[in-house]
């Protein structure tokens, strides 16, 4: 079965600077995908950013950007230019391709990294 | 734009009672899913469904139940409810290529949410 780590319970950011996220999985699949994932106060689940594993390229998405190291599985996120706005639990989280093995489909979750912006 | 549906937002259960968790969603997506997160937790799969007719057992299944008789809807079901059900419940579904059935690299649509306690 997948697992995905996430190391960091809480992290703290002054305003405007820049914070990265950590995320290890492990896996033995050659095909899958990888999610951030943003929770506010509010409780919504909010698709932050992803990555296809065969894609050596990082993806990017304006502030966020991530950096992926396959051979190291590892899958962190670096959020750019801090805002209040940021401030949340963030998911990293894992899915199998369409062209791996058995298993249930769905999404493998870490427990989240608190992010909290210092203003 | 209504996306993922769920209801009660809310609810409060005796140790024995059944109740049934609804979720809709107007976006014609094939696959639909159901989360529970525990407090400091990510998100487990409960169970899931590929379409219409199809279900299946995600991580956490023991104590529910699924049907999906249409491509809206996918209640979850829990028989006898127990303190350790306790949880928040999110619904989600995404899209497949029609033909293709390829599907992990499309994000999930997650609802709101259900906050259940069992007493």
């Amino acid at each position: 079965a997948q697992t995905v780590t996430q190391s960091q319970p809480e992290m703290s950011v002054q305003e405007a600077e820049t914070v990265t996220l950590s995320c290890t999985y492990d896996t033995s699949e050659s095909d899958y995908y990888l999610f951030w994932y943003k929770q506010p106060p509010s409780r919504q689940m909010i698709l932050v950013i992803r990555q296809e594993a065969y894609k050596q390229q990082n993806a990017t998405e304006n502030r966020f950007s991530v950096n992926f190291q396959k051979a190291a599985k590892s899958f962190s996120l670096k959020i750019s230019d801090s805002q209040l706005g940021d401030a949340a639990m963030y998911f990293c989280a894992y899915r199998r391709g369409d062209h791996s093995g058995g298993g249930a489909d769905g999404l493998t979750f870490g427990k989240g990294t608190h992010l909290i912006i210092q203003p | 734009n209504a996306g993922v549906t769920q209801t009660p937002k809310f609810r409060i259960l005796k140790i024995g009672q059944s109740m049934t968790l609804q979720c809709t969603q107007d976006m014609n997506h094939n696959y639909m899913y159901w989360y529970r997160q525990d407090p400091g937790m990510g998100l487990k799969l409960i169970y899931y469904s590929v379409g219409a007719g199809i279900t299946d057992k995600g991580e956490v299944p023991n104590g529910y139940n699924v049907s999906r008789s249409t491509t809206e809807d996918f209640p979850l079901r829990l028989e006898l409810a127990a303190p350790s059900q306790t949880s928040v419940y999110f619904c989600a579904s995404s899209y497949s290529w029609p033909g293709q059935g390829t599907h992990s690299n499309q994000p999930q649509h997650f609802g709101d949410g259900t906050r259940l306690s069992i007493l």
